[in-house]
C-alpha cells in the first residue's frame, strides 16, 4: 500500500505570492491532517479534514486554508506569503478515530 | 493547558550504549501517547504508541516505552543503540475528542550516535 505522498516536496516562493501543496493519504485513509514545522516552533497544528469537511483548525491566520476532496486528497493554500512561512509542511493521514498518523515525506517551503 | 516536555533537546550516546529520551506531558484525560522519529529532510515515522492497557509497549527498531500514568511521563528506551538511530526524536500526545481531536507535540530531542 502506498503511503503518504506529498508535492511538491521542495518550493521556494517570494514574498506576497501565494502556494498550494497536495496531499494523498493512504488509500482508505478519510482523515487528513496537516502540521508546519519549524525550528523555533516545533510542529503545530494547523487543521484536519474528514470526508470533505474541516473538523479541527489550529491558531493560524486565515491566510492558512485548505480543503479536501471526495477522493480524500487534500490541498492546503497560504495565500500573501511571509518570510516566517517558511518551515516544512507534514501532511499525516488517520485511518479510523484515534488512531496513529501516518506522515508523508513534507514540503519544504521557502520564502524568499 | 494541554503540553508534551521533552527536557533534552540534544543528546549524544557511543553506539552500543543504552538509551532513554523523556517526555512528560499535561493532559486531563487519559492520553494516547506517541513516539515518532524524523531523519534529516523526511517525514515522521511512528516507532510506537500507547492506547491503553499494558504500561510497556514494544515499538520498532528494537525501540521501547513505558506510560507512567503517575508521573505523566513516557519515556522512549533502546537498550543498544546503533548509529543509524541518529535523528530527531519527537513525543504526542492525542488531545481532545472528535472535532477537537488533534497530537500536541513536543519540541524534539535529537541523537547523536558517536562510533
Amino acid at each position: 500500500k502506498a503511503g503518504v505522498t506529498q508535492t511538491p516536496r521542495y518550493l521556494i516562493k517570494t514574498r506576497g505570492q501565494q502556494v498550494t501543496l497536495s496531499c494523498s493519504p493512504i488509500s482508505g485513509h478519510r482523515s487528513v491532517s496537516w502540521y508546519q514545522q519549524t525550528p523555533g516552533q516545533g510542529l503545530q497544528f494547523l487543521f484536519e479534514y474528514f470526508s470533505e469537511t474541516q473538523r479541527n483548525k489550529g491558531n493560524f491566520p486565515g491566510r492558512f486554508s485548505g480543503r479536501q476532496f471526495s477522493n480524500s486528497r487534500s490541498e492546503m493554500n497560504v495565500s500573501t506569503l511571509e518570510l516566517g512561512d517558511s518551515a516544512l509542511y507534514l501532511c499525516a493521514s488517520t485511518p479510523r478515530e484515534n488512531t496513529e498518523a501516518f506522515f508523508g515525506q513534507g514540503t519544504r517551503l521557502t520564502v524568499v | 493547558a494541554q503540553s508534551v516536555t521533552q527536557p533534552d533537546i540534544h543528546i549524544t550516546v557511543s553506539e552500543g550504549a543504552s538509551l532513554e529520551l523523556r517526555c512528560n506531558y499535561s493532559y486531563g484525560a487519559t492520553p494516547y501517547l506517541f513516539w515518532y522519529v524524523q531523519s534529516p529532510g523526511q517525514g515522521l515515522q511512528l516507532l510506537l504508541k500507547y492506547f491503553s492497557g499494558d504500561t510497556l509497549v514494544q515499538g520498532i527498531k528494537g525501540f521501547e516505552a513505558e506510560f507512567k500514568r503517575s508521573q505523566s511521563s513516557f519515556n522512549l528506551r533502546k537498550p543498544s543503540v546503533h548509529w543509524s538511530d541518529a535523528a530527531e526524536y519527537f513525543c504526542a500526545v492525542g488531545a481532545g475528542a472528535g472535532n477537537n481531536r488533534k497530537l500536541i507535540w513536543g519540541l524534539g530531542t535529537s541523537l547523536a550516535v558517536n562510533p
